[in-house]
């Protein structure tokens, strides 16, 4: 069972819509990610949140918008979408602490599908 | 730049058969290296690790990994596949000063399983 959960599974949404994609850990993780993957090609960093203060923004465009409440949830705000933003959007967790060594834990991810 | 390759993009083997994943990596010092599995519209789960130590490390699901510092490479290998296997595979690779918590991703390889 996966220790990172993502809601909702799959999102359907038309461009001018506003919706949101959640995630949760409960694993005492510091370091939360969102990742998009296309179809046949690897996770493509986002954003990364380390101790609830975004610490990299891979020059996403500002229709996305995380936001990171507490030490275990996660938001991406979505607004004003294009079609070419259908994905996987993946949230992960790590350990995240300065020189402790973590590997990334996965959600199932959200599939996103901009009409 | 920092940079995980794998060259083969997509294998097929039969059901039974042994099976060998290459990845290489081009970092300025040796990174921690990981090994993901991804089943199609699933998160990415985690196979194998290496930060130190024995250069042979074993895994989840009968895999097994070699780092050789010589040749950049974290190739894992599998001695009788199994359909189940069947499965995108993405290595991975963290920068050992751990800052930023930034994981490269190589480009992945699909696995096919023939009965």
């Amino acid at each position: 069972d996966t220790e990172v959960t993502q809601t909702p599974k799959h999102l359907v949404m038309g461009m001018t819509n506003k919706k949101s994609l959640k995630c949760e850990q409960h694993m005492g993780h510091r370091a939360m990610y969102w990742y998009k993957q296309k179809a046949k090609k690897p996770p493509e960093l986002m954003f990364v949140y380390s101790y609830e203060k975004l610490s990299i923004n891979e020059s996403v465009p500002s229709r996305f918008s995380p936001e990171c409440p507490n030490s275990s949830l996660l938001n991406l705000h979505l607004h004003a979408l294009q079609p070419e933003d259908s994905a996987l959007y993946l949230c992960a967790s790590s350990h995240g602490a300065t020189l402790v060594i973590g590997e990334l834990f996965f959600g199932e991810g959200s599939r996103l599908t901009v009409l | 730049a920092q940079s995980v390759t794998q060259p083969d993009i997509h294998i097929t083997v039969s059901e039974g058969a042994s099976l060998e994943l290459r990845c290489n990596y081009s970092y300025g010092a040796t990174p921690y290296l990981f090994w993901y599995v991804q089943s199609p519209g699933q998160g990415l789960q985690l196979l194998l690790k290496y930060f130190s130590g024995d250069t042979l490390v074993q895994g989840i699901k009968g895999f097994e990994a070699e780092f050789k510092r010589s040749q950049s490479s974290f190739n894992q290998r599998k001695p009788s596949v199994h359909w189940s296997d069947a499965a995108e595979y993405f290595c991975a690779a963290l920068n050992p000063d751990n800052y930023g918590q930034n994981f490269v991703f190589g480009p992945g390889t699909r696995l096919s399983v023939l009965p």
